[in-house]
């Protein structure tokens, strides 16, 4: 699976966009683009997914550029809930090997009042 | 609808103790998962299964075993605990295939002294 660059963490205001970049440069023509989240040492939640296009559902928004080296995870108006530790995975579907998921460092998003 | 459920929730363990890390789901998924997370770090995978009588390993195997006889358990096995084993467990399940979301259960902390 391709490799992904994150930030470290970023700080968010309560009520604005929290755009969370990633970095996924050789990635391949067939790998999607997965982010999760993971709040205070919960279980990993499932945000959202896509191969090429723009996808948005009740949670978020993911924008993939055109040439898929990167993306940007929208989260269009955070609350302090949404204070967590968010993961790009790059990963190929392969039936080989199953649905693994290689998980990075991550984002540290903070919210903030 | 439970989902992903890990028991128990936390262990101490002597070093050179055995146990056995339950995980159960009952949305007839075909791939299930066991996860280990360091303090500050990612997950890591440990052993997965794509169905029943069907196991493979993942990054860090050694010291754990597992076994899937049935559809809805995947218990994970520690042979002969180690201080280095200390870290939080996450069991995860999905459908096959593209298009799937991995649903993580709550985690059992496990401390080896």
């Amino acid at each position: 699976d391709a490799k992904t660059t994150q930030p470290t963490s970023m700080d968010c205001a309560e009520g604005r966009a929290a755009n969370l970049p990633c970095n996924h440069s050789t990635i391949s023509g067939n790998e999607y683009v997965y982010w999760y989240r993971q709040i205070h040492s919960q279980g990993p939640q499932y945000i959202i997914h896509g191969l090429k296009n723009n996808e948005t559902n009740e949670m978020a928004s993911l924008i993939i550029t055109e040439d898929r080296k990167s993306s940007t995870l929208i989260l269009p108006h955070a609350t302090l809930r949404d204070t967590a530790v968010y993961y790009c995975i790059v990963r190929v579907i392969n039936n080989n090997a199953g649905n693994m998921l290689t998980f990075g460092g991550g984002t540290r998003l903070m919210v903030k009042p | 609808n439970a989902g992903v459920t890990q028991t128990p929730k936390f262990q101490v363990l002597k070093t050179g103790q055995s146990m056995t890390l339950q995980c159960a789901q009952d949305m007839n998924h075909e791939y299930m998962s066991w996860y280990r997370q360091d303090p500050g770090m990612g997950l890591r995978l440990i052993h997965y299964s794509v169905g029943a009588g069907i196991t493979d390993q993942g990054e860090v195997p050694n010291g754990y075993n597992v076994s899937r006889s049935t559809t809805e358990d995947f218990p994970l096995r520690l042979l002969s605990a180690a201080p280095s084993q200390t870290s939080v467990y996450f069991c995860a399940s999905s459908y096959w295939g593209i298009n799937t979301e991995a649903f993580f259960g709550q985690g059992t902390r496990l401390t080896v002294v």
